[in-house]
């Protein structure tokens, strides 16, 4: 059965403290592992998408890594404004709906000044 | 571009009634749709998948009975929680997938938070 786990629940971030969040996943056949970010009482807003081991993808401060059973997303220099729940999904295939997100529960990241 | 704009962003409702929550893709054609529900610091669950001119596929465990599925056009698609119940209360989310079909991404409505009192 797909899984996706993520580490920590929880993170809380000086303001400019770097770090990274885990997300390991099992799935038999991946066909594309997503990061989403999630503010309070919203919808998910897409951040990447990763294909295949080794691939990386940078958008600002934020950089996603992906390996045969893990994804990181590192988080550099983090403002305020990154505050929020960081969400990994992997694409599965569902035997009644085609190809929909497993979701992990997330990392929820606060950064403080 | 790829936009579901989904509503409404609240709801609350007595117990026994029925809400309707809507989800239009604005300048792209939705040939699916994903709903899924997230309770507090949970992950978000997929509840079902809706197919423009077809019948929905539900997740195992869900009531289609008790969540209707219409997605008459390509451009909307809803779901109706019919006599709902506090245990009902939650943030229910649609997607679609875009950018050529499944192997791309997935564009998120905003979200509704239904409460039944």
């Amino acid at each position: 059965e797909d899984q996706v786990t993520q580490s920590p629940e929880a993170l809380r971030l000086q303001e400019g403290e770097s770090s990274s969040l885990n997300c390991s996943y099992t799935v038999s056949g991946l066909r594309g592992l997503f990061w989403y970010r999630q503010d309070p009482g919203k919808g998910p807003e897409f951040l990447f998408t990763l294909y295949s081991a080794g691939e990386e993808k940078e958008k600002e401060r934020l950089k996603a890594t992906l390996t045969k059973k893990e994804s990181f997303l590192h988080i550099t220099a983090p403002k305020p404004e990154d505050s929020a729940t960081y969400l990994c999904a992997v694409q599965a295939l569902r035997s009644n709906s085609g190809y929909a997100l497993n979701f992990g529960k997330g990392t929820s990241l606060l950064v403080t000044p | 571009g790829a936009v579901v704009s989904q509503h409404p962003s609240r709801v609350i409702c007595k117990s026994g009634t029925s809400v309707k929550i809507e989800c239009r893709s604005l300048d792209f054609q939705a040939t699916t749709m994903f709903w899924y529900r997230q309770f507090p610091k949970q992950s978000l669950m997929l509840m079902a998948t809706s197919n423009e001119g077809s019948k929905a596929t539900y997740e195992q465990g869900v009531e289609k009975d008790k969540f209707l599925i219409n997605h008459a056009s390509l451009t909307l698609s809803t779901l109706t929680v019919t006599s709902a119940h506090p245990e009902d209360s939650s943030f229910y989310i649609c997607s679609a997938p875009i950018g050529g079909g499944h192997g791309y991404g997935y564009t998120f409505g905003s979200g509704t938070r239904l409460t039944v009192v």
